[in-house]
């Protein structure tokens, strides 16, 4: 079976960095995204990652750990629209498709 | 192009009732995939198009679900005889053949979804 883990909820100060942790036990592995999602909305891409190491994209950054099966995105300079749920997502190995297993997400409350 | 587009955004049915969503994405993408999802869950996979032909089906897509990509542009999701088990966001994804923007990536870029209420 797959499994992802997250934390439920998180709560961070404006202008404050968080991190948000994301580990996964899945019968392969062929690449790790985040996606952001606001209530009612769709998700959106913010980053992948297939190799270990960190990738960087603005204020938002995204770690990889293979041999310990272990993300996290990190968010700096919080900002009030963050406030989302911030979903970890694995792609497994199938020949020519690209579906993704989900975590359950992070609810992420950004207060003043 | 304005993205992948759903239709109806909110559907309130009876239980027993027949329901269809549609789904236009992306033109240049020949990927589509549906995926359902409930309150404080993450999308669930259920099944995937390549251009026409539907490749994968999740064990979730009961025999009661069909999903249809007649001409490898938009698809259809029929619900028949619905639960109140089925009430949820149905979303829709897609993506292109080949890679864009960051190699090996080929992201999928969502809808906004279908949300499902069975009374």
């Amino acid at each position: 079976g797959q499994n992802i883990d997250q934390p439920t909820e998180m709560t961070a100060t404006e202008g404050a960095i968080v991190q948000i942790n994301c580990t996964y036990q899945t019968s392969g592995f062929n690449g790790l995204f985040w996606y952001q999602q606001h209530a009612g909305e769709a998700p959106t891409f913010l980053s992948y990652n297939v190799l270990d190491g960190l990738e960087e994209k603005g204020r938002f950054s995204s770690f990889l750990s293979r041999s310990k099966g272990y993300s996290y995105l990190l968010l700096k300079e919080l900002q009030m629209k963050d406030s989302a749920s911030y979903l970890c997502a694995v792609r497994l190995p199938r020949v020519g498709a690209n579906n993704l297993f989900f975590g359950t997400g992070t609810r992420l409350t950004v207060i003043p | 192009d304005t993205g992948v587009s759903q239709d109806p955004r909110h559907k309130i049915t009876k239980r027993g009732q027949n329901v269809t969503f549609r789904c236009d994405p992306i033109s240049e993408h020949n990927r589509l995939y549906w995926y359902r999802q409930t309150l404080g869950q993450g999308p669930e996979f259920l099944t995937y198009f390549q251009n026409e032909a539907q490749l994968e089906k999740s064990r979730l897509l009961s025999d009661r679900f069909s999903a249809e990509r007649p001409k490898g542009s938009f698809s259809t999701l029929e619900i028949q005889r619905t639960e109140q088990g089925d009430s949820a966001m149905y979303l829709c994804a897609s993506s292109p053949r080949r890679s864009m923007g960051q190699p090996g990536a080929n992201v999928l870029t969502f809808g906004a979804g279908s949300r499902l209420t069975v009374l």
